[in-house]
This record gives structure tokens, C-alpha cells and sequence, in this order.
């Protein structure tokens, strides 16, 4: 079974459009994470939450806004995409949210907006 | 502002030899360092968290060190194998957020 599962794996799209991308972790953990991976393949945290509620928000444009109806789901939403929106997107999970703890990567959405 | 480098960016070995990859921090104030595999069109897989009252790490064949004085890190893979290739991150965690580096691709060659 897969612990970190985030849908769709690719998605292309035209600018101005909106998507949102699903992740849902089956491992029992409090807190999850949106990731993105540029195209020099670093990656930079955009949200964190814990138990449903926000906690990490890094200067992330208001055009992505995140949703988590339970703990175990946390969705990114993004409205009139641009081409520099272009990525990878990967949610994570932890247990708690602790500095100490392993964090588990779903596969990865890549976006390609046109 | 935490900045993680990795050198080098890529490396080819073949079978059987050691892998030496490298991890630089600016910050040594962190709470500890993971390092990551990558493989294509994959999520990552968290491989050694070295805490930072640690020094290493051991799994198997991989050994990861931690020097936070200097700002470093070095993950050892002994005896390299085909399967071993693919994209290894490191990151430091000096809060909630990580800190990634780029990565080094690491190609075995059989």
C-alpha cells in the first residue's frame, strides 16, 4: 500500500486555468507538507500543516491555497496558473511535525502549464 | 538564511567502487540532517536522520557522518551496485522547514 499518495502524477494545462492536486497519507500521521521542485531541482516547503491546521506558509503567492478536511488529506489548489507555476509538486507527511522525525515523499505531481 | 550545496552534482562509478557524496550547510544551528533518494519520476526516500547531537549514521551499506562545526555531512554507500544510482538530497532541518540541497546524480555502471 502506498503510504503517501498524491493524484494526478502529470498535469498540463493552460495558463490561467485552476487545478488543485490531491495527497492523501494512510501511515497515521498529524502533519503533511507541500513541497516544490524547480526546475534546478531544488526543493522549498509551501505549506505544513498539523491536524488540519496551518502552520507553515512560506511567502507562497495567494493564488495556491491549500485545504485539509482531515488529517490524513491535504490538497493544494491553485487558481490562474502561470507559466512559472511550472514544477514538481510533492506532498509529505511526519508524525508529529517534530525536527526529529523522517519524513515520507509521495511521487510527485509534475505540472507543466502552457 | 539556511543555503545546502551538494558537489558534485553528478558522479559515475563503477560497480563495486565506493560512493563518497558531500553536503555543505551555511547554518550550523540545525536540529538534524536526512538524507534523501531520488529516483526518476519517484517521490524521495528518507535513507539515514542524523540528529544533531549526533555524528553518523549507520544502515547496511550507508553511512552518513555529521560534522555541524564545520557544516558538513558525507553519506558512504560501500560497494556500489547498479541499483544504488539515482538522485541523493540532502537536507538540514534548522526548524519545521527543510532545507534541501540539489542533489548529486549518481550513475553505477555494471
Amino acid at each position: 500500500d502506498t503510504a503517501v499518495s498524491q493524484t494526478p502524477k502529470y498535469l498540463v494545462t493552460q495558463m490561467g486555468n485552476d487545478k488543485s492536486i490531491k495527497c492523501e497519507q494512510n501511515l497515521g500521521h498529524d502533519t503533511m507538507y507541500w513541497y516544490k521542485q524547480d526546475s534546478k531541482k531544488f526543493l522549498k516547503i509551501m505549506f505544513s500543516y498539523n491536524n488540519k491546521e496551518l502552520i507553515i506558509n512560506e511567502t507562497v503567492p495567494n493564488r495556491f491555497s491549500p485545504k485539509s478536511p482531515d488529517k490524513a488529506h491535504l490538497n493544494l489548489h491553485i487558481n490562474s496558473l502561470e507559466l512559472g507555476d511550472s514544477a514538481v509538486y510533492f506532498c509529505a507527511s511526519s508524525l508529529s511535525g517534530a525536527t526529529n522525525e523522517k519524513l515520507f515523499f509521495g511521487s510527485g505531481t509534475q505540472l507543466s502549464v502552457l | 538564511k539556511q543555503e545546502v550545496t551538494q558537489i558534485p552534482a553528478a558522479l559515475s562509478v563503477p560497480e563495486g567502487e565506493n560512493l563518497v557524496l558531500n553536503c555543505s550547510f551555511t547554518d550550523s544551528a540545525i536540529y538534524n540532517l536526512q538524507w534523501f533518494r531520488q529516483d526518476p519520476g519517484k517521490g524521495l526516500t528518507s535513507l539515514l536522520l542524523i540528529q544533531s547531537s549526533q555524528r553518523e549514521q549507520t544502515s547496511g551499506r550507508l553511512n552518513a557522518s555529521l560534522d555541524k562545526s564545520s557544516g558538513r555531512s558525507t553519506l558512504y554507500i560501500a560497494a556500489s551496485q547498479p541499483g544504488d544510482s539515482a538522485t541523493y538530497l540532502c537536507a538540514v532541518s534548522p526548524d519545521y522547514k527543510l532545507s534541501f540541497g540539489a542533489g548529486t546524480t549518481v550513475t553505477v555502471r555494471a
